[in-house]
């Protein structure tokens, strides 16, 4: 069972348009939302958090939106450039002392010049 | 130093062969986490460590995967007799305590011929 959902498998835009990737989650008790952009032989680097408690939250060129009733959230990149160009990954954590992170299977962005 | 440090980063591995993967966290750094990352997909939970003590191992795919923390910092990944669907690339991560921000390492690629 897929516990986060992640889409779409890969996006091209065009440098300046704003790729948009959603995820969709089944588990109520998780409580902390990443998101992830991972480099070609590197390891995934955390470029933006959400907790539940709030709707949007922005940092930079990256905003996260999120809709609690509908459990789904998504990353937007304003005025997208190509050294965007990466796969990203939307991630969930439980609450408790359960602390791992549970990905999707990310999103292959291009972002052409 | 100044961020989670993996060797090696490459390893080729005959079928059958045991090998030891390592991880350096960020010092200080009170939770280790292991995950498994195969080709064109997100990263998967393996094992979790508060300090010296691994916490959560419900990850790990066989019995053939063992890993340690014997001094609450430096952390190694074991695979006995290694076979081809273990090869992926191994991340680590850690971070202050479980619920902050988890900072990976660019990983141990892993190929078993």
């Amino acid at each position: 069972q897929q516990q986060v959902k992640q889409s779409p498998q890969s996006l091209i835009v065009q440098k300046g348009g704003i790729p948009i990737i959603n995820c969709a989650y089944e588990n109520t008790a998780f409580d902390y939302f990443p998101w992830y952009q991972q480099f070609p032989g590197k390891g995934p680097a955390l470029l933006i958090a959400i907790r539940p408690d709030v709707s949007e939250k922005k940092e930079g060129r990256f905003t996260i939106s999120f809709n609690k009733s509908a459990k789904q959230f998504s990353l937007h990149i304003m005025d997208s450039q190509p050294g965007d160009s990466a796969t990203y990954f939307c991630a969930a954590k439980g609450g408790g002392s359960q602390g791992n992170l549970i990905f999707g299977k990310g999103t292959k962005l291009s972002v052409k010049p | 130093g100044a961020g989670v440090s993996q060797s090696p980063r490459y390893k080729v591995a005959k079928r059958g062969q045991d090998v030891a993967l390592r991880c350096d966290p960020i010092s200080g750094h009170v939770s280790l986490f292991w995950y498994q990352q195969a080709l064109g997909q997100g990263p998967e939970f393996l094992t979790y460590f508060q300090n010296e003590a691994q916490l959560d191992k419900s990850g790990l795919p066989s019995d053939r995967f063992f890993a340690e923390r014997p001094e609450g910092s430096v952390s190694t990944l074991k695979i006995q007799r290694t076979q081809q669907e273990d090869s992926a690339v191994y991340l680590c991560a850690s971070s202050l305590r479980w619920a902050t921000e988890a900072f990976f390492g660019q990983g141990t690629r892993l190929t078993v011929v």
